[in-house]
């Protein structure tokens, strides 16, 4: 099976960097997947990691380290419309290879 | 750009209804998915479909069942709704390959009374 922990809400001030944290324990894996979703909206994609390291995409970086089960993501020069939950989503292997087993979302609050 | 729509936004229902959801995609994905999201548990995976009239019981399959008569077409049913299936329900799709994202619909905010 698979647990994944990320922590349930975070404050940041706009301007700043926020790291959010994902930790999995897992029966296989073949990536782990960062979302964002709005509030009333749906998850969008943001990243996917496969291989250890830093993957950038502009203002957002995200991290893996497979033998530590530990994800982050990087939010840098934080705007007001980044506020939103982050949803860490691991994909397994073999017979679940097909299907992703998200975290419980991570709500981030952007502040002025 | 991918699109995956969903037959209603909203839905009220009366206990003991039978209750379809319908989620249609554009990008002929082969892989498609519905969850259901609830505060403090995060998306859960109820049924998945990897091919056409082919199904996969997910996390949570109990008091719902699904149909994929279509590649693009996969519908969620309740066959008898109760109020502990009030909830949002959310249907994605992707390709098959491992590095491939999955892309939600908009979601249907599903209400039993």
């Amino acid at each position: 099976g698979q647990n994944i922990d990320q922590p349930t809400e975070m404050t940041a001030t706009e301007g700043a960097i926020v790291q959010i944290n994902c930790t999995y324990q897992t029966s296989g894996f073949n990536g782990l997947f960062w979302y964002q979703q709005h509030a009333g909206e749906a998850p969008t994609f943001l990243s996917y990691n496969v291989l250890d390291g830093l993957e950038e995409k502009g203002r957002f970086s995200s991290f893996l380290s497979r033998s530590k089960g530990y994800s982050y993501l990087l939010l840098k020069e934080l705007q007001m419309k980044d506020s939103a939950s982050y949803l860490c989503a691991v994909k397994g292997s073999g017979a679940g290879s097909y299907q992703l087993t998200f975290g419980k979302g991570t709500k981030l609050s952007v502040i002025p | 750009d991918v699109k995956v729509t969903q037959s209603s936004r909203y839905l009220v229902k009366r206990t003991g209804e039978k209750v379809f959801l319908e989620c249609v995609q554009d990008m002929d994905h082969e892989n498609m998915f519905w969850y259901r999201q609830d505060p403090g548990l995060g998306l859960r995976l109820i049924y998945f479909s990897y091919d056409v009239k082919m199904k996969e019981k997910g996390d949570i399959p109990e008091g719902y069942s699904v149909s994929r008569e279509k590649k693009e077409r996969f519908s969620l049913i309740l066959e008898s709704a109760s109020t502990n299936q009030t909830s949002m329900y959310l249907c994605a799709s992707s390709k098959v390959h491992r590095e491939e994202t999955q892309y939600f619909g908009p979601g249907t905010r599903l209400l039993v009374l």
